[in-house]
This record gives structure tokens, C-alpha cells and sequence, in this order.
């Protein structure tokens, strides 16, 4: 079965600091999505990427796949407290996509004012 | 209308009851699914429906019920439930791969 393993497990930067998470599957990755999440609230959808080599961007936040290494980033330029929170990969490992998600098991980001 | 609503947004129950959570949407997504998640772990998926039909179960035990009366609604009836089950209660819908999460349900069992 399909996992996906995000480091770091968690990240405190300063406001105004660029900041990076990963995420590395252990098989190929035919679609991968981007949440973020407030304890104990629902998943915010951010990015999908599909394609190898594929970027995306929104705002402040980037994600990128690279296809060969079976891996994705998410950089989040110029950090605001208001990106503090769980940042979740999920990827579903069909061609042609699936219903079935599998999560990371997500960075927990903090911002000090 | 582009959010999944779900209801109660918090619920305390004991063993014996028989409760329901509730999960809407009118994005005319026709695959709608059901995530528990536990404190500081990822979502873990329970039931898949697509077309208002049972596409996925990933083998929960049958304290748990789903149903989907129409391409809008989902439940999950609950029954003699034990503590270990207490979690948040995700619902979701999707279009072209991309899932959209309710609020969630807190679900507490006593």
C-alpha cells in the first residue's frame, strides 16, 4: 500500500520567514493534493498537482511535484501567523485517480509573531 | 453553495445510544466519503459512496452504518459505540479527484 511521509513532523519559523515541507511517497504518485488544517476542524483543500514537474501557486504558497522522485514541496514565502496550522499530503496511487485518499501524517506549522 | 455541511458539530454519547451524523452538500458531486481522524493522526477513510451506492468500505465494524438517501446526503448511523471510537468525524465530497471536507463532527463516547 501506497504512504507518504512529510517532513519535518513539525516547524516554528518567524513571521516573515520562506519555509518548506516535503512530501515522499513510497510508490508513484498519479495525483497529489495539498490540505491544511486547524486542530480539530475540517481539511482546507489547497493544491492538486498531477504532472510531473507540474507548479502551482496561490498566493503566498507554492507546491511542486517532481514526478521521478516521487516527492512534492510546499513554500510558503513571507510567512503570516494565519499559516500556522496542520499541513496534510494526500495522494492516491491509481492512474487516472481514485477514490481512495491516503494521507501523511502532516507538519504542524507555528508562526511566532 | 460550494461547503460540505455537517451536523451535530460536537456529540457526547454513551455506549447504548443510537445516534446519527449528518453530512450535506449541493455541489453536485456524485462520490461523497467518511473519515475518522484521531488526535494528532491523518484522516483515516471508513466508506466511499459513489451514485449513492456503497463503493468502499474499509472494513469498519458494523457499530458503524452508512447511508446515503439521495445524491446530497450522507449519514452515518451509529450504534453501540465504545470509547476508542471517539474522533473527529470527517465528511467529504469530490469532483475530478479533488475531495472537499466538511467541518467535521467531534464525536465523544462515554
Amino acid at each position: 500500500s501506497q504512504e507518504l511521509e512529510q517532513s519535518p513532523q513539525s516547524l516554528i519559523v518567524q513571521e516573515g520567514k520562506n519555509l518548506t515541507i516535503n512530501c515522499t511517497s513510497s510508490k508513484t504518485l498519479y495525483g497529489l493534493y495539498w490540505y491544511k488544517q486547524k486542530y480539530g476542524e475540517g481539511l482546507i483543500f489547497l493544491m492538486m498537482l498531477q504532472k510531473g514537474g507540474e507548479e502551482k501557486s496561490h498566493e503566498k504558497i507554492t507546491a511542486k511535484l517532481d514526478e521521478k522522485k516521487q516527492q512534492s514541496s510546499l513554500h510558503i514565502t513571507a510567512s503570516q501567523p494565519s499559516h500556522a496550522g496542520i499541513y496534510l499530503c494526500g495522494a492516491d496511487g491509481h492512474p487516472g485517480g481514485s477514490e481512495k485518499l491516503v494521507f501523511g501524517k502532516g507538519t504542524k506549522l507555528t508562526v511566532n509573531p | 453553495d460550494t461547503e460540505v455541511t455537517q451536523t451535530p458539530k460536537h456529540l457526547v454519547m454513551g455506549m447504548t445510544n443510537k445516534k446519527s451524523l449528518k453530512c450535506e452538500q449541493h455541489m453536485g458531486h456524485r462520490a461523497m466519503y467518511w473519515y475518522k481522524q484521531k488526535a494528532k493522526k491523518p484522516p483515516e477513510l471508513m466508506f466511499v459512496y459513489s451514485y449513492e451506492k456503497l463503493s468502499i468500505n474499509e472494513s469498519v465494524p458494523s457499530r458503524f452504518s452508512p447511508e446515503c438517501p439521495n445524491s446530497s446526503l450522507l449519514n452515518l448511523h451509529l450504534h453501540a459505540l465504545q470509547p476508542e471510537d471517539s474522533a473527529l468525524y470527517l465528511c467529504a465530497s469530490s469532483h475530478r479527484g479533488e475531495q472537499f471536507f466538511g467541518p467535521g463532527t467531534r464525536l465523544t463516547v462515554l
